[in-house]
């Protein structure tokens, strides 16, 4: 098993410019989340998703929208990247609302100049 | 709200010394509570948790007391290990809805040999 895998690793965007990033997890969990992550400020839950085909705003969802077409993939978008949005970013998924445990990916680290 | 405090890190240590990091939350309910570590470039990973109150969480020589009437759950170890040196998050799922964790702002731990 993969686990919780996240592309790209790194990325560098300019002001405006447009991006997805791509969770995919492959131990048929219900639950997918994103957060970001920025110094001194711990993990802030961006969306999530209770299941294939639905999705919720979490704490910070200004900025990004998400799609969960297939059970398996969470995508987070950028319309139009701001230097705000420099930020580390991680996917996390649980098999389902009764079990806890977070499963965490590697991070992907984005730059906005 | 439901929110979590940390003790301000970073802290340091040398090896073999006794640990202790804070960890106070605020929740409306009985909510579940959690140790997450980051080791440098890696995702999150569940290190303890405790789903009620005088449950004691352990895990490679770690460990946590959910404490209700202090609202604390403070991590400890005895004796760190260089190999322990990684941001230490505490966190907390309430009950009975919600699927969301809520994450304190993480400890910076660095074991000196």
């Amino acid at each position: 098993n993969a686990g919780v895998t996240q592309t790209p690793k790194f990325r560098v965007l300019k002001t405006g410019q447009s991006m997805t990033l791509l969770c995919a997890q492959d131990m048929n969990h219900e639950y997918m989340y994103w957060y970001r992550q920025d110094p001194g400020m711990g993990l802030r839950l961006i969306h999530y998703s209770v299941g294939e085909g639905t999705t919720a705003k979490g704490e910070v969802p200004d900025g990004y929208n998400v799609s969960r077409l297939k059970k398996q993939n969470f995508l987070l978008g950028l319309e139009s990247a701001a230097p705000s949005q420099t930020s580390v970013y991680f996917c996390a998924s649980s098999y389902s609302r009764t079990e806890e445990t977070q499963y965490f990916g590697p991070g992907t680290r984005l730059l906005v100049l | 709200g439901n929110s979590v405090t940390q003790m301000e890190g970073p802290v340091t240590l040398s090896e073999e010394a006794f640990l202790t990091i804070n960890c106070t939350y605020t929740a409306t309910g009985y909510p579940s509570l959690f140790w997450y570590v980051q080791y440098p470039g890696e995702g999150l990973q569940l290190l303890l948790k405790a789903t009620k109150a005088d449950d004691k969480g352990s895990n490679k020589g770690f460990e946590a007391t959910y404490r209700k009437e202090t609202t604390s759950f403070h991590l400890e170890k005895g004796s760190v290990q260089v190999s322990d040196s990684a941001v230490y998050f505490c966190a907390l799922r309430t009950q009975g809805g919600s699927e969301k964790l809520v994450f304190g702002k993480g400890t910076k731990l660095t074991v000196n040999p």
